[in-house]
C-alpha cells in the first residue's frame, strides 16, 4: 500500500512568486494534516482536513496560505506571494481515527 | 499556545552507548508520542503513550509518560548506526477515536553516532 506522497520534494522560488504543494494521503484516510518545520524549530501544525472540510486551520500563518482538498482526496497548499520566512519543510500527514499520523517525506521550500 | 521543551538539542555518542532524551511542558498532555525522522524522510511514529505513568518498550527503545502528564522521556539502549536521525516528541489531547488534532511537537533531538 502506498504511503503519503508529496510533490514536489524540493522547490526553489523567488520572493513574490507562487508555489503549490501537493499531498496524496493514504487511501481511505479521511484526516489530512499539513505541518511545517522551519530549520531548527519545532514541527508546527498548519491545518487539518476531515474529508473535504477544514476541521481546524488555526495554524495557518496568514492569508498568503491557501489549502484545499476538493473531493476529499488529495490536498494542495498554495503560498502566494511567497516570502523569505516561508522557507522550510512542509509535511503532510494522514490518519484514520486512531490517532497515529503517517507522514509524507515533506516538500522543502526555499524562497530566495 | 502550548510549547514543549525538548532536550538535548543534539547528541554526539559512540556506537553502543545508551541515549536518553526528554520533553517537558508547562501544560498537561493526555498523549505523548515519539517520532523519528531519517534524512530525506518524514517523521515515523516510534512509540505512543496514552496513560500517565505508562512505560512502553519497542525493541531497544523505551519511553515513559510522566506521572504529572507534563513530561516524557525516550531511552535508546546500545545505539547502532541506523539510530542516527532526528527524534521528535509530541504531546496531544486524548486521541482514541478522535484523530490527531492538536499535536504539539518539540524542536527535535539530533542524534549523531561517531564511529
Amino acid at each position: 500500500e502506498a504511503g503519503v506522497t508529496q510533490f514536489p520534494s524540493h522547490s526553489v522560488i523567488e520572493k513574490g512568486q507562487t508555489v503549490t504543494l501537493r499531498c496524496d494521503p493514504i487511501s481511505g484516510h479521511d484526516n489530512l494534516y499539513w505541518y511545517r518545520r522551519v530549520m531548527g524549530k519545532e514541527i508546527k501544525f498548519l491545518l487539518h482536513f476531515v474529508k473535504e472540510s477544514k476541521q481546524d486551520e488555526s495554524g495557518m500563518p496568514n492569508n498568503r496560505f491557501l489549502a484545499e482538498r476538493t473531493g476529499g482526496t488529495y490536498s494542495t497548499l498554495k503560498v502566494q506571494p511567497a516570502e523569505l520566512e516561508d522557507s522550510g519543510v512542509y509535511f503532510c500527514a494522514s490518519s484514520q481515527n486512531t490517532g497515529e499520523l503517517f507522514f509524507g517525506e515533506g516538500s522543502r521550500l526555499t524562497v530566495l | 499556545g502550548q510549547q514543549l521543551n525538548q532536550s538535548p538539542q543534539s547528541m554526539f555518542i559512540q556506537e553502543g552507548e545508551d541515549v536518553s532524551m526528554n520533553c517537558t511542558s508547562s501544560s498537561i498532555f493526555n498523549t505523548w508520542l515519539w517520532y523519528k525522522q531519517d534524512p530525506g524522510e518524514g517523521p515515523v511514529l516510534l512509540i505512543a503513550l496514552y496513560k500517565a505513568g505508562e512505560l512502553t518498550s519497542n525493541g531497544r527503545l523505551t519511553a515513559q509518560f510522566g506521572i504529572t502528564r507534563k513530561d516524557s522521556f525516550l531511552n535508546i539502549s546500545a545505539s547502532i548506526p541506523s539510530d542516527v536521525g532526528i527524534y521528535f516528541c509530541a504531546g496531544g489531547p486524548y486521541l482514541s477515536g478522535g484523530g490527531a488534532d492538536g499535536l504539539t511537537f518539540g524542536k527535535g533531538t539530533h542524534l549523531i553516532i561517531q564511529p
